[in-house]
């Protein structure tokens, strides 16, 4: 079976400071990924998306990047954080387009 | 950009009775998905229901779909203490590269 991987699930951070998010999931191949950010008591907003290794189409501008290292892990990064960077992140995989989309638990960000 | 929005925002029943939210959208979609999240945690899938589907069932879960009206509706039958959770209905279209947009969701609070 399929499982999603997300780490760290929290973070406090100074604002400034670098971050790395990661994702990685199990008992697929080439899925589609995606970064999703939540407000607290909002919906999704999508972040990122990748179709493949190396394959990333960003949704909105902002002060994150993704990569794509491998074929099932997806990592969010940020050099420097902002104070609006703060929230709920959900990595998330889809077998393909048009099918069941599967979040992982998801990572608490801080930024002080 | 969100697609779907949900309604009500909030909802708070008694334990036992039903619970109905409703989810409206802009443009033709080709799949429509609930999805549940608990406080704090990813979200998970409940139904998906395809663009040339009027009704699915799921236990104690009912989801119809009107393409005409753009809505579909999510009915909790004999709700329960644990279905306390937010609501999210998210929509895929062949015009959005069949990227899933979610809703801000609805709040489902249920009283003991």
């Amino acid at each position: 079976s399929q499982t999603i991987h997300q780490w760290p699930a929290t973070l406090v951070q100074p604002v400034g400071s670098p971050l790395s998010l990661e994702c990685t999931v199990e008992g697929t191949s080439n899925p589609n990924l995606y970064w999703y950010r939540q407000a607290a008591g909002r919906g999704l907003q999508l972040l990122f998306y990748s179709v493949g290794i190396g394959q990333i189409s960003s949704e909105v501008p902002q002060n994150l990047s993704a990569s794509r290292p491998q074929d099932r892990q997806f990592i969010l990064s940020s050099k420097k954080l902002l104070l609006s960077d703060s929230g709920f992140y959900l990595c998330a995989w889809m077998p393909g387009p048009g099918n069941t989309i599967y979040f992982g638990e998801g990572s608490w960000l801080t930024v002080v | 950009s969100q697609q779907g929005e949900e309604d009500p925002q909030a909802l708070s029943i008694q334990e036992g009775e039903n619970a109905t939210m409703n989810c409206s959208y802009k443009t033709s979609i080709n799949n429509l998905q609930w999805y549940r999240q608990n406080s704090g945690r990813g979200l998970v899938h409940l139904i998906l229901i395809r663009s040339n589907e009027r009704e699915k069932h799921s236990g104690r879960l009912r989801v119809t779909l009107d393409t005409s009206k753009k809505s579909s509706s999510l009915l909790i039958t004999a709700s329960r203490a644990a279905d306390t959770a937010s609501y999210f209905c998210a929509t895929d279209s062949k015009y959005n590269d069949y990227k899933l947009s979610f809703g801000a969701g609805t709040t489902v609070t249920v009283r003991a």
